[in-house]
């Protein structure tokens, strides 16, 4: 069945660093591809989204590429502040059938001054 | 635009009482989902509406969950009896038709005692 395998964490880095969560696939098909993130005490937000293959999404920063030939869709930011500690969650929906989402067990990111 | 509402945040319940939740998604969006969060895992879809309409109920528990969408708008989740397993946070969302991205709301922590 559909999954979505997410790198585990919690990840601890350094304000102004390099940030990867690796995230990779399962499923039938060519879903739509997306990154959730959840601030402490809230809901999820969609960061970024890519329907097909070789698609970038992109938003405040943060970046990820369809890549159908590794099935991944790693989360990059060049320059993490403070402000970005939360869960982040990769998530896939099919094309066809079912529009649920199928979430990733999600990876916490701490980032300190 | 308003968000999507749910209520009540927290929850405290003993096992084997009952429990409902509420959510009142985006004016517009016909399609309304419930997911259950438990803890350190990523969300998983309960039940999905269209309008007042059940289109995915196949990880719904039915031998003590229910959930119903009277008027396509407002929609309610209860669970009858609480089981300790159930311990969660109950994640409402909503999008204007199954395939637009979807809003979530603050979600309900249920904590069984």
């Amino acid at each position: 069945g559909d999954s979505v395998t997410q790198m585990e964490g919690p990840v601890t880095l350094s304000e102004e660093a390099f940030l990867t969560i690796n995230c990779t696939y399962t499923a039938t098909g060519y879903p739509s591809l997306f990154w959730y993130v959840q601030y402490p005490g809230e809901g999820l937000q969609l960061l970024l989204k890519a329907t097909k293959a070789d698609d970038k999404g992109s938003n405040k920063g943060f970046e990820a590429t369809y890549r159908k030939e590794t099935t991944s869709f790693h989360l990059e930011k060049g320059s993490v502040q403070v402000s970005d500690s939360a869960v982040y969650f990769c998530a896939l929906k099919r094309l066809t059938g079912a529009n649920n989402l199928f979430f990733g067990t999600g990876t916490r990111l701490t980032v300190i001054p | 635009e308003a968000g999507v509402a749910q209520s009540p945040r927290y929850k405290i319940i003993e096992k084997r009482q009952s429990v409902a939740f509420w959510c009142n998604p985006i004016s517009g969006h016909a399609t309304l989902y419930w997911y259950q969060q438990i803890l350190g895992q990523g969300p998983k879809l309960l039940i999905q509406f269209q309008n007042n309409g059940v289109v995915d109920d196949s990880q719904l528990p039915k031998d003590r969950f229910s959930a119903e969408r009277l008027k396509g708008v407002d929609s309610t989740l209860k669970i009858q009896p609480a089981k300790l397993e159930d311990s969660a946070v109950y994640l409402c969302a909503s999008s204007f038709t199954g395939n637009q991205p979807q809003h979530f709301g603050d979600g309900t922590r249920l904590s069984i005692l």
